[in-house]
């Protein structure tokens, strides 16, 4: 079955780098999708990378993926407080209308 | 308007109550979503439409109806609640059928209170 997992929370000081990590068990995805969702509101989509790709920056972003080990990985360099949200990781399959979501991890940027 | 709109955004019914959410997405998208988001748990798909048509029903209560009257409207409809089904219920939108990723454009949500 299909299964996306990530970490609850993490915590880091404004200016650092963040990481927020995300494993998902079907080998067939075809794309994985970060979203942020801010306080009452919807979600938004930051980024995403195609599976042939080990890794995919954009500005402040830096996706990676470890298709072997099934792993992705958000990075988010010189953190600041606006970046305080939930990030949620996803993935869908070709040909398939449906993406699948983790539970989100909620990004805490300390001043 | 641009994007993707929802109302209301906050609903209080009665588990006896009958109410209507609304979705309308702007971006000249064929196909719509609703999901439903509870707290620590992940965002649940309840309905897609592409093309006007109801492509995945995941075995939601027959106590929420959806509808979709064209490609850029949905609604939920909602009757005989129970307290359980008090969630952020989001909207999304999405062009089906490129081939390529699936990206889909969400409304802020309607925070759906039953009591």
């Amino acid at each position: 079955g299909e299964d996306v997992e990530q970490s609850l929370f993490l915590s880091v000081r404004e200016g650092d780098s963040s990481v927020i990590n995300c494993t998902y068990t079907d080998s067939s995805s075809t794309y994985l999708y970060w979203y942020k969702q801010e306080p009452g509101a919807g979600l938004q989509l930051l980024t995403y990378i195609f599976s042939n790709m080990d890794m995919k920056q954009d500005q402040r972003l830096t996706v990676l993926l470890n298709k072997k080990d099934k792993h992705l990985s958000l990075r988010i360099a010189d953190t600041q407080t606006g970046d305080s949200a939930i990030y949620f990781c996803a993935e869908s399959k070709w040909g398939y209308q449906k993406v699948t979501f983790g539970i989100g991890t909620k990004l805490q940027v300390i001043p | 308007e641009t994007g993707v709109t929802q109302t209301p955004r906050h609903l209080v019914m009665g588990m006896t109550n009958k109410k209507s959410l609304k979705c309308e997405q702007h971006l000249g998208h064929n196909a719509m979503y609703w999901y439903k988001q509870s707290a620590k748990k992940p965002l649940e798909l309840m309905f897609v439409y592409s093309l006007e048509e109801r492509v995945e029903n995941n075995s939601v209560p027959s106590r929420f109806s959806p509808e979709c009257p064209n490609s850029s409207h949905l609604f939920l409809h909602l009757h005989t609640l129970q307290p359980e089904d008090s969630a952020l219920y989001l909207c999304a939108s999405s062009q089906a059928g490129t081939g390529g990723a699936d990206t889909q454009y969400f409304g802020p949500g309607t925070r759906l209170t039953v009591l």
